[in-house]
């Protein structure tokens, strides 16, 4: 089993639908979680932490599921804007934050 | 803000030609890192460096080396470029080695092309 999995899409959703992304994790002590976006061709940007009594910025909610060994994100209303890949990252240990596990993406298209 | 600049967009190489790729952040981060970024292999670790002078090999630093002579600075060597060494490179920086929910931030990548 990959340290950190996503389902790679792509996602096709029409303006204003809601849409949520899974990233599951084998190493049950991991510590700290993230959300990335990266658009095409360009670095990845944060988007937000994932903390575990889940939260909320905007549009955009991000979970954590310790039992199953999952994060989520949720985007509400997508916009065009949206399309991108997404990123989730997982750091295993308490204070290694060099060993971040990375997943490979889950792409997003937002269409008119 | 914090700022991540790499120092050029794009590069294309010679095959055997020493590569130098620089990296320079703004915001007196401990830990700079450098990957490579492939399709269907994500992002892949090369070096890190947790402070000056240290570095610290990542998941595959064969045919690279890096230098960290000053906080904000952050360079890849490519001792001599092949064209498995053509990729996206994208320095990135965060803020202490001890945080660990201190996130990363990315320069904008350095699309080198080796021929």
């Amino acid at each position: 089993r990959k340290e950190v999995e996503q389902d790679p899409g792509p996602f096709n959703v029409p303006e204003g639908a809601t849409v949520a992304f899974n990233c599951t994790y084998s190493n049950s002590a991991s510590q700290s979680f993230f959300w990335y976006r990266q658009d095409c061709r360009k670095e990845p940007k944060l988007l937000m932490s994932v903390y575990s009594s889940g939260n909320e910025d905007g549009r955009f909610t991000a979970q954590l599921n310790r039992a199953s060994q999952y994060i989520s994100l949720l985007i509400r209303d997508s916009k065009l804007s949206d399309s991108a890949t997404y990123l989730c990252v997982v750091i295993p240990n308490a204070g290694n934050n060099r060993k971040l596990i990375w997943g490979l993406g889950t792409s997003l298209a937002v269409n008119p | 803000d914090v700022k991540v600049t790499q120092s050029s967009r794009y590069l294309v190489k010679r095959t055997g030609e020493k590569v130098f790729l620089e990296c320079v952040q703004d915001m007196d981060h401990e830990n700079m890192f450098w990957y490579r970024q492939d399709p269907g292999l994500g992002l892949r670790l090369i070096y890190f460096s947790y402070d000056v002078k240290m570095k610290e090999k990542g998941d595959i630093p064969e045919g690279y080396s890096v230098s960290r002579e000053k906080k904000e600075r952050f360079s890849l060597i490519l001792e001599s470029a092949s064209t498995n060494q053509t990729s996206m490179y994208l320095c990135a920086s965060s803020y202490n080695r001890n945080n660990y929910n201190s996130p990363l931030h990315f320069g904008n990548g350095t699309r080198l092309t080796v021929t």
